[in-house]
């Protein structure tokens, strides 16, 4: 597509229910990243995926989240049992590659914005 | 982890006037990324700079990673120059990018 695409856009939930957030990549693009953003802060890292392949999750705050992109290209970051400290602007950000330095500038989408009633 | 400072946190422009926002960092890097997030809530990727001095229209940048920090200059500033500027490094991990602490930029009229 023309840009990264997340959906939902804005999603309510009641604390305990699992959420799962989807991400759309550039096309043709080969990393995913996953980034969590709170009001008035830096987006924070998550994970990120070179194709199918999940590369780095030490961000991943704790067991109950986690994230797969099984045919290397959309994403779907899955948060089991929300809590309230879960709610954030959750975003997702592509690039051309890895290999050549010159294709990293990332790419995001408009993220979807989380509230855990 | 890699620490990522940005100064200043805020700032306030009359609208013409120029402006310099530093990002200091604690540890080499691999590379290095500038960022607008504007009211609206979009984060644009302004610059790719690893290192040297790059310039898009009234933004340029500068990065010299062997000091570790990188400046991003505003000139002649607008109104639409409003918002929050990131800077973002790669680190440690080959590719996990850690973003600054945003400075805040208000254009006034």
């Amino acid at each position: 597509g023309a840009g990264v695409s997340q959906s939902p856009r804005y999603k309510v939930t009641k604390r305990g229910q699992d959420v799962a957030l989807r991400c759309d990549p550039i096309s043709g693009h080969v990393s995913l990243y996953w980034y969590r953003q709170a009001l008035g802060q830096g987006p924070e890292f998550l994970t990120y995926f070179n194709y199918e392949a999940q590369q780095d999750k030490s961000g991943l705050p704790n067991d109950r989240f986690s994230a797969e992109r099984p045919e290397g290209s959309i994403s779907t970051l899955t948060i089991q049992r929300t809590e309230q400290r879960d709610s954030a602007m959750y975003r997702c950000a592509s690039s051309l590659g890895f290999r050549d330095r010159t294709n990293e500038k990332l790419f995001f989408g408009s993220g979807t914005q989380l509230s855990v009633l | 982890g890699i620490q990522v400072e940005q100064s200043p946190p805020d700032l306030i422009l009359q609208e013409g006037a120029n402006s310099t926002l530093r990002c200091n960092f604690s540890d080499s890097v691999n590379n290095l990324q500038w960022f607008h997030q504007n009211p609206w809530g979009q984060l644009i990727n302004l610059f790719y700079i690893p290192s040297g001095t790059k310039q898009n229209g009234r933004l340029s940048a500068t990065t010299v990673a062997t000091e570790r920090y990188s400046l991003l200059y505003i000139s002649s500033s607008q109104t639409t120059d409003s918002g929050v500027y990131f800077c973002a490094v790669y680190s440690g991990g080959y590719q996990k990018v850690t973003f600054g602490t945003g400075t805040k930029l208000q254009v006034i009229p």
